[in-house]
C-alpha cells in the first residue's frame, strides 16, 4: 500500500492568514494527488486534483502544489467557511486507494 | 446536478452481512467508476473498491475476502456487501464517483451503520 502521511494533525489559524497543509507519500505517486475538505456530517469536497488543478466551483484561494513524494494544499486567506478538515488522497495505485489522516484546521 | 444517496439498515449484528445500496439520479451510471468509502467515528477515510459501469470490480486487499460491489444499470444503483462484519466494521459508509481518474467527484450523504448486538 503506498501510505499517505499529512502534517501537521490539527493547526489553529485566524481568519485572513496563509495556512499550508503538507501532505507525503510512501513512494513517488508523480501528481497523482487529491485533496478534499471535509465539514462535521458532511461527506468530503473535492478541492484540487492532479495536485494542482482546481476543481470547478473551488475558490481561487485554493491551490495545490507538488509531485513526487511532497505535496502542499494552500489557502491564501482563511474564510470562516474554511475550517473543516482536510485529507489527501492518492490516485497513483488503486490496489489500493489510500488517503491520508487528515489535518484539522481550527479556529484560533 | 449528479447526487447520491445511501440506503440501507443502521444496525447489523456481529457476524453478519451489511448490504448497503446507492441510488445515483441527475446523471448516467454509465461511463463511470462507482465506489464505496467509509469513516469509522471521528477517524479518516478507507476506500473499500469500486465497480466500473461494464460491472468489472476492484477492492482493497484488506477487505477483498469479505466485500462484494454488484451493480443494477436499469435503476442505476450499486450495492455494497460486507460479510462477517464486527464491530470494527462501524463507520459512516459513502458511496462516490470517479470518471476514471480516481478523484472522488460526487458524494452520497453518507449513512452511520453500526455493527453491535
Amino acid at each position: 500500500d503506498i501510505q499517505m502521511t499529512q502534517s501537521p494533525s490539527s493547526l489553529s489559524a485566524s481568519v485572513g492568514d496563509r495556512v499550508t497543509f503538507t501532505c507525503r507519500a510512501s513512494q513517488s505517486i508523480s501528481s497523482y494527488l487529491n485533496w478534499y475538505q471535509q465539514k462535521p456530517g458532511k461527506a468530503p469536497k473535492a478541492l484540487i486534483y492532479a495536485a494542482s488543478s482546481v476543481q470547478n466551483g473551488v475558490p481561487s484561494r485554493f491551490s495545490g502544489s507538488g509531485s513526487g513524494t511532497d505535496f502542499t494544499l494552500t489557502i491564501s486567506s482563511l474564510q470562516p467557511e474554511d475550517f473543516a478538515t482536510y485529507y489527501c488522497q492518492q490516485s497513483y495505485s488503486t490496489r489500493p486507494i489510500t488517503f491520508g489522516q487528515g489535518t484539522r484546521l481550527e479556529i484560533k | 446536478q449528479v447526487q447520491l444517496q445511501e440506503s440501507g439498515p443502521g444496525l447489523v449484528k456481529p457476524s453478519e452481512t451489511l448490504s448497503l445500496t446507492c441510488t445515483v439520479s441527475g446523471g448516467s451510471i454509465n461511463s463511470y467508476f462507482w465506489s464505496w468509502i467509509r469513516q469509522p467515528p471521528g477517524r479518516g477515510l478507507e476506500w473499500i473498491g469500486y465497480i466500473y459501469y461494464s460491472g468489472s470490480t476492484t477492492y482493497n486487499p484488506s477487505l477483498k475476502s469479505r466485500v462484494t460491489i454488484s451493480l443494477d444499470t436499469s435503476k442505476s444503483q450499486f450495492s455494497l456487501n460486507l460479510t462477517s462484519v464486527t464491530a470494527a466494521d462501524t463507520a459512516v459508509y459513502y458511496c462516490a464517483r470517479d470518471k476514471g481518474d480516481k478523484l472522488f467527484d460526487f458524494w452520497g450523504q453518507g449513512t452511520l451503520v453500526t455493527v453491535s448486538s
